[in-house]
């Protein structure tokens, strides 16, 4: 098991451009988090999915960001019209079910210009 | 509202000597708790979890509702202990781990 990939790894963009983060979770993992990293601040959660379903989005900013995580395929994280605030390191993490433990991948880093 | 707390940035002890990461959280209901450690160059992963109450790498971590703690100790650091670690709390009915800011630990030699 290749364990939760994210890709890319580092990704810069100019503002107003789109990023789009992606997140395979392990095989068997049907459940999928988002969590943003700032400098010098914790993980911050940002949404929880499930195949074909948010489940939480209670952390993603109303504006601009939005996820997804289709039934076949990865889970993205869209940020559209990028701003410099958006430059942080986005972690995705897979469970098996809502009992708590959490994969993470090895995260992707943001910058915006 | 969960929360979790984790006073220290930073905490350096030489190799042997004891440590104790501190961790206080607030929720009002029974929480689930774990610490999850990231060393240099790998991926966050999960260290231990109260409910299992057992010892990982010579860690242990003991709920204390009464003080509404979950501190991580170890009687000897070893340098290899050194590592960004995070404590995580999970309220009974959430699915949303919360995680604190997490303290650097560094094990000098």
């Amino acid at each position: 098991n290749a364990g939760v990939m994210q890709n890319p790894r580092h990704l810069v963009r100019r503002r107003g451009q789109e990023a789009r983060l992606r997140c395979s979770p392990m095989k068997g993992h049907s459940h999928v988090y988002w969590y943003r990293q700032l400098p010098e601040e914790g993980l911050k959660f940002m949404v929880y999915l499930q195949k074909e379903n948010i489940i939480d989005e209670s952390g993603m900013p109303k504006e601009r960001f939005s996820a997804e995580f289709p039934k076949e395929g990865p889970s993205i994280l869209r940020i559209q019209q990028v701003v410099r605030g958006d430059s942080a390191a986005y972690f995705c993490a897979s469970s098996t079910d809502s009992t708590g433990e959490l994969f993470f991948g090895e995260g992707s880093r943001l910058t915006v210009l | 509202a969960q929360r979790v707390t984790q006073p220290e940035k930073l905490l350096s002890v030489f190799k042997g000597a004891p440590v104790e990461l501190k961790c206080n959280y607030s929720y009002s209901g029974s929480p689930e708790l774990f610490w999850y450690v990231q060393y240099s160059r790998q991926r966050l992963q999960l260290l231990l979890r109260h409910i299992s109450r057992e010892s990982i790498k010579g860690f242990t971590a003991d709920l204390n509702k009464g003080e509404t703690s979950f501190h991580l100790k170890k009687p000897f650091a070893q340098e290899e202990d050194s590592a960004m670690y995070y404590c995580a709390l999970k309220g009974g009915g959430s699915y949303i781990p919360t995680f604190g800011r997490g303290t650097s630990l560094i094990v000098h030699p």
